[in-house]
């Protein structure tokens, strides 16, 4: 089992410009959620995908999008990119119903993005 | 709003038992959490604590939790070189596994 992964490792963007992050998840997991964690500080929730839809966003703007695919991988696009926006994006995958009643969200190593 | 706060930096001598505290302000946090963050890693989950439980221990791990004081600690007894990492502590909020973290302490353990 490769748990979560995620691409690319590195990217170094300019402001304006558009960036599509990749996340797989962990084997058996149906939902995934994305965090961005800027330096020096903890994640914050982006938003999250279930059955190819968000259900529920944090407080981003909508320049932040993301997409869930059948196999349940997901995108995350930002779009118009400024400086605040570098920072490290950590994809976590779960299961939406759990036999335990809560389900441990596992973390990719997460995409190193710069924004200059 | 939900929020927790984190002290952030310990130091501590390898052997030594590190304690590290949270506060969070979110009481409908089901779980709280504590993760790990090693270089260029993820985040890895070291141990949960449910929010009718007031200690939970898991081999050097030990969590309290004062539900009045919304103040949750991990101790880590015979504390080693590589628990030198970052600590977050997390708590669930809402509905849907949304995790609201802290800002992180920065464990360092020194000879």
């Amino acid at each position: 089992d490769a748990g979560v992964t995620q691409s690319p490792t590195h990217l170094i963007k300019t402001r304006g410009q558009q960036v599509t992050l990749r996340c797989s998840p962990k084997s058996g997991h149906d939902t995934v959620s994305w965090y961005q964690q800027a330096l020096g500080q903890g994640p914050q929730f982006i938003f999250q995908y279930y059955e190819e839809e968000e259900r529920q966003r944090g407080n981003f703007p909508d320049r932040f999008s993301g997409h869930q695919f059948p196999n349940y991988s997901s995108e995350l696009n930002v779009n118009a990119l400024l400086l605040g926006d570098s920072a490290l994006y950590l994809c976590a995958s779960s299961l939406a119903f759990s036999a335990m009643g809560w389900d441990e969200q596992f973390f990719g190593p997460g995409t190193r993005l710069t924004v200059l | 709003g939900e929020d927790v706060e984190q002290s952030l930096f310990l130091s501590v001598r390898e052997g030594d038992s590190s304690v590290i505290n949270c506060t969070y302000t979110d009481s409908s946090s089901t779980y709280l959490y504590w993760y790990k963050q090693e270089p260029g890693a993820g985040l890895q989950l070291l141990t949960y604590i449910f929010s009718n439980m007031d200690m939970k221990q898991d081999q050097r791990l030990t969590v309290l939790l004062n539900k009045k004081d919304k103040h949750l600690s991990l101790r880590i007894a015979d504390t080693q070189t590589g628990d030198s990492a970052i600590y977050f502590c997390a708590g669930l909020s809402g509905g849907y596994n949304k995790l609201i973290f802290g800002a992180g302490t920065r464990l360092a353990v020194h000879p």
